[in-house]
């Protein structure tokens, strides 16, 4: 069975620090993979996804960044948070349907 | 405009009465999916439905592309099926777009 871990569970951060948020597929091979975010109220937003190592697609434009090293990781980062950063990430593989991770909560401060 | 809208908004029921949540999309549709969020943030699939009715449990899931809607009914709500459910559009290979919700509140 597949399984998706996401790391940190929750972070909370300085307005300007960096950011690293991981998420690795065990289980599944080439997946197609996803970032979503959503603020506290918000609605969930697709911000990019891979279909392969080395390759990422972004969707929305939130002064963050993506990158695949490795087929089953996917990582998320920027290297200065603004407020509106805050929100919960989740990752995502899919086949047909989505499986999604347990989330990271951020909160920037 | 948006791509897809959820309704309602909000729904407040007597435990025991049916609820009908109504995803509708704008845009050419490759996937529908249904979830329930969970307090904290996580995510619950409900139904893959890209086409036709689908059953599980007190759950029913309909998807009707020529109609551009999909609906997902609950039967015999309960107090423990409060909360948010979402509807997520695949609109090709890798964009999805998600609707803003229903948010479900069942009184004992």
């Amino acid at each position: 069975a597949q399984t998706i871990h996401q790391w940190p569970v929750a972070e909370i951060k300085a307005v300007g620090s960096p950011l690293s948020l991981g998420c690795t597929i065990k289980g599944k091979s080439s997946p197609n993979l996803y970032w979503y975010w959503q603020a506290t109220g918000g609605t969930l937003q697709q911000l990019f996804y891979s279909i392969t190592v080395g390759q990422v697609e972004s969707v929305v434009q939130l002064n963050l960044s993506a990158s695949r090293p490795k087929d089953d990781q996917f990582i998320l980062s920027t290297e200065k948070l603004l407020l509106s950063h805050s929100g919960f990430y989740l990752c995502a593989w899919r086949g047909y349907e989505q499986y999604f991770g347990p989330g990271t909560r951020l909160t920037v401060l | 405009g948006q791509q897809v809208q959820q309704s309602p908004a909000s729904l407040v029921l007597q435990e025991g009465e049916n609820a009908e949540l109504q995803c509708n999309f704008s845009t050419s549709l490759n996937s529908m999916q249904w979830f329930y969020q969970r307090p904290g943030g996580s995510l619950v699939s409900l139904f893959y439905n890209p086409s036709g009715t689908k059953h599980s449990g007190r759950l029913t899931s309909t998807t009707v592309i020529k109609e551009r809607r999909s609906s997902l009914h609950i039967s015999s709500s309960q107090t423990t099926d409060s909360g948010t459910y979402l509807c997520a559009l695949v609109t090709n290979a890798y964009k999805v777009i998600f609707g803003k919700g229903t948010h479900l509140h069942v009184l004992p």
